[in-house]
């Protein structure tokens, strides 16, 4: 079945550092969507990717699916303490199914 | 409405009770979703809902867990005979319509906690 993973598990950042995030998938994806839970919330939506290649910026977050729509990744410069928390992608197969990712938890260090 | 809720919002109960877990999605979603996330961990997928379509049950750990839809609009999900490995925090989201393609917007969780 489908598998969606992601490296690192644990980001520790210094405040005004830049970071990257990826999401791999064994299986070519539809679409995928980036989720971010504060410590103690829920997930909220970020942003979804749909098309091969496709690239979009949310202020100092750069959002990437792969040209394969097999991997993405979260870049996020001059990390700030409002970053802290984890980052899920969440992937859709070509069957419609959803997997999310066991996330990667940042911490940022001021 | 305002967005996704559930209750209770926490819930400590002993082991081998049964527990009932409510979800009022948005207003108009067609989709309604059950994850489990235990502490510090992903989320994991137990079940779907797609209008009145026959659930997606995939995920669910064993049948002691069970859920339904009524009405198109609330869920209930049920843990009969409780045990400690149950203990998590139980999410709900519901989106427009469409599996996978709809931004799901989460609920703020059921704190489940088993003596």
């Amino acid at each position: 079945g489908q598998q969606v993973m992601q490296i690192p598990q644990y980001q520790h950042v210094q405040e005004g550092e830049d970071f990257t995030t990826y999401c791999n998938s064994s299986t070519t994806l539809s679409n995928i969507q980036w989720y971010k839970q504060r410590p103690g919330g829920h997930p909220v939506f970020l942003i979804q990717l749909v098309k091969s290649g496709e690239v979009k910026k949310q202020k100092r977050l750069t959002f990437q699916f792969g040209e394969a729509k097999k991997n993405s990744s979260l870049h996020i410069t001059a990390t700030q303490t409002t970053d802290v928390g984890t980052y899920f992608c969440a992937g859709t197969d070509s069957w419609g199914k959803l997997q999310f990712g066991a996330g990667t938890q940042v911490v940022v260090t001021p | 409405g305002a967005g996704v809720s559930q209750s209770p919002s926490n819930k400590v109960t002993e082991k081998g009770k049964d527990v009932e877990l409510r979800c009022d999605p948005i207003s108009g979603h067609t989709a309604l979703y059950w994850y489990r996330q235990s502490l510090g961990q992903g989320l994991e997928f137990l079940i779907y809902f797609q209008g009145n379509s026959a659930p997606d049950k995939s995920g669910l750990p064993s049948d002691r867990f069970s859920a339904e839809r009524t009405g198109g609009s609330v869920s209930t999900l049920t843990i009969q005979r409780t045990q400690q490995e149950d203990s998590a925090v139980y999410l709900c989201a519901s989106s427009l319509g469409g599996r996978g393609l709809e931004t799901q917007y989460f609920g703020p969780g059921t704190r489940l906690l088993v003596l």
